[in-house]
């Protein structure tokens, strides 16, 4: 069973430019969380979806991020007009629907981003 | 915010038991407590959670207080690979993990 698969594994940005984060939920899985890390620092929760819903994205910057989990394909966070501050690496979860919200999440390898 | 305060870093002898601390003094009676670890910029790990019974896995045991305000995450004979940040969670039903600074555990040969 592949575990939670993340792409790009790095990318690179010039300011202004957008990002398109992609992340694979592990098989079965239908909770997805999206963090960040700056560096030397601990993650930071940006949103939680299921399948096609925005559950929380109390974490979210208010303009140029948004985040989607269609019901086929994987669950996307794009960046638009990104600037220097945006690099770091963005980390996805996915836990299962059964059990409810106390189920652990599983995390992918992370995308690291640099804006140049 | 975190809800919880750990060491910034310890030591630990390989093949020793590292015994990693956690206060949680404002932790709620519907409130679990999670360890996670990171490895060098790797995504993190889930290690272990519990509520207030002590818990055992394969990987560590955790031991919580009675009065439910602290926490110690034990690695039982620790490797090399065991190097790693360590984050301690209090976590409700549906929200969201807040991670903190951790504690840099690092396993001396």
């Amino acid at each position: 069973n592949a575990g939670v698969m993340q792409n790009p594994r790095h990318l690179v940005r010039r300011r202004g430019q957008e990002a398109r984060l992609r992340c694979s939920p592990m098989k079965g899985h239908s909770h997805v969380y999206w963090y960040r890390q700056l560096p030397e620092e601990g993650l930071k929760f940006m949103v939680y979806l299921q399948k096609e819903n925005i559950i929380d994205e109390s974490g979210m910057p208010k303009e140029r991020f948004s985040a989607e989990f269609p019901k086929e394909g994987p669950s996307i966070l794009r960046i638009q007009q990104v600037v220097r501050g945006d690099s770091a690496a963005y980390f996805c979860a996915s836990s299962p629907a059964i059990g409810g919200g106390l189920n652990e999440q599983f995390f992918g390898p992370g995308t690291r981003l640099t804006v140049l | 915010d975190a809800k919880t305060t750990q060491p910034p870093s310890m030591d630990c002898a390989e093949g020793r038991a590292a015994n990693l601390p956690c206060n949680h003094s404002t932790i709620s009676g519907n409130e679990y407590v999670y360890w996670y670890r990171q490895i060098h910029s790797q995504g993190p790990q889930y290690i272990i959670h519990g509520l207030k019974n002590n818990e055992t896995n394969e990987m560590a045991s955790l031991i919580i207080t009675e009065d439910r305000k602290s926490s110690t995450l034990i690695l039982p004979h620790a490797t090399l690979r065991d190097t790693a940040v360590y984050y301690c969670i209090v976590r409700a039903l549906n929200e969201k993990l807040t991670f903190g600074t951790g504690t840099r555990l690092t396993i001396i040969p």
